[in-house]
């Protein structure tokens, strides 16, 4: 069955060193999400791709958080530099996003971030 | 701007026991409701999705209802086992140009053996 692929799983880091994540969606998807959970809390989006445009970007902490999708296929978050806040867990999703489209997001298993 | 809302935050219910978990939203102009779970530490599994349109859906001992006018979904979660442990969170996606996608806090609960 397809899936949202993410790496690293788990990610311990000191605070002001720079982190990365990347995200596979599903074949074909052309919506992918970064949401940020902190733990007891619902998700919170960060940016929302349409191929490899940005169409939402509002809630992404721009001076030191950026999320790029060159090619309009997987994804790559980057926190540079990394706060003791930053710490969550930080999800990728997919939608099809097409003309036949259900609006249906699917997750991947996740990134846990540690910032010390 | 729309509000959505799961109560309880928290259930414990026996094993066998069929429960209800509730999800209301503010604005009836929604595209979707989807419910989602999520077990600790681990990402969220999609479980139902309920068009605008559509009244209900099921997927084996889950259904889930919907009644825009009322603002109200339900998940039903019949003979409840302890592997259904898990917190399970609603998400209401706008309608028209708003489409975005507005998470419920989750109902953590606890099926116990």
């Amino acid at each position: 069955e397809a899936e949202v692929a993410q790496s690293p799983r788990y990610k311990i880091t000191e605070k002001s060193q720079a982190v990365a994540f990347w995200c596979d969606p599903i074949s074909g998807h052309a919506t992918l999400y970064w949401y940020r959970q902190i733990l007891g809390q619902g998700p919170e989006l960060l940016v929302q791709f349409q191929d490899e445009s940005v169409v939402d970007d509002s809630q992404l902490p721009k001076d030191r958080f950026s999320a790029e999708r060159l090619k309009g296929v997987d994804s790559t978050l980057k926190i540079q530099p990394a706060e003791l806040g930053d710490s969550a867990m930080y999800l990728c999703a997919s939608s099809h996003g097409r003309t036949v489209n259900t609006g249906e997001l699917f997750f991947g298993e996740g990134s846990r971030l540690t910032v010390l | 701007k729309q509000e959505v809302t799961q109560i309880p935050a928290a259930l414990s219910v026996p094993e066998g026991e069929n429960l209800v978990l509730n999800c209301s939203f503010t604005d009836s102009a929604i595209y979707n409701l989807q419910w989602f779970r999520q077990d600790p530490g681990k990402g969220l599994t999609s479980l139902l999705l309920i068009q605008s349109s559509q009244r209900e859906q099921t997927s084996g001992r889950l259904n889930a209802s919907l009644d825009k006018s009322s603002g109200r979904s339900t998940l039903y979660i019949a003979a409840s086992q302890p592997g259904d442990s898990a917190t399970y969170l609603c998400a209401v996606l706008g309608a028209g140009n708003n489409r975005k996608l507005i998470w419920g806090l989750g109902t953590s609960l606890a099926v116990n053996p």
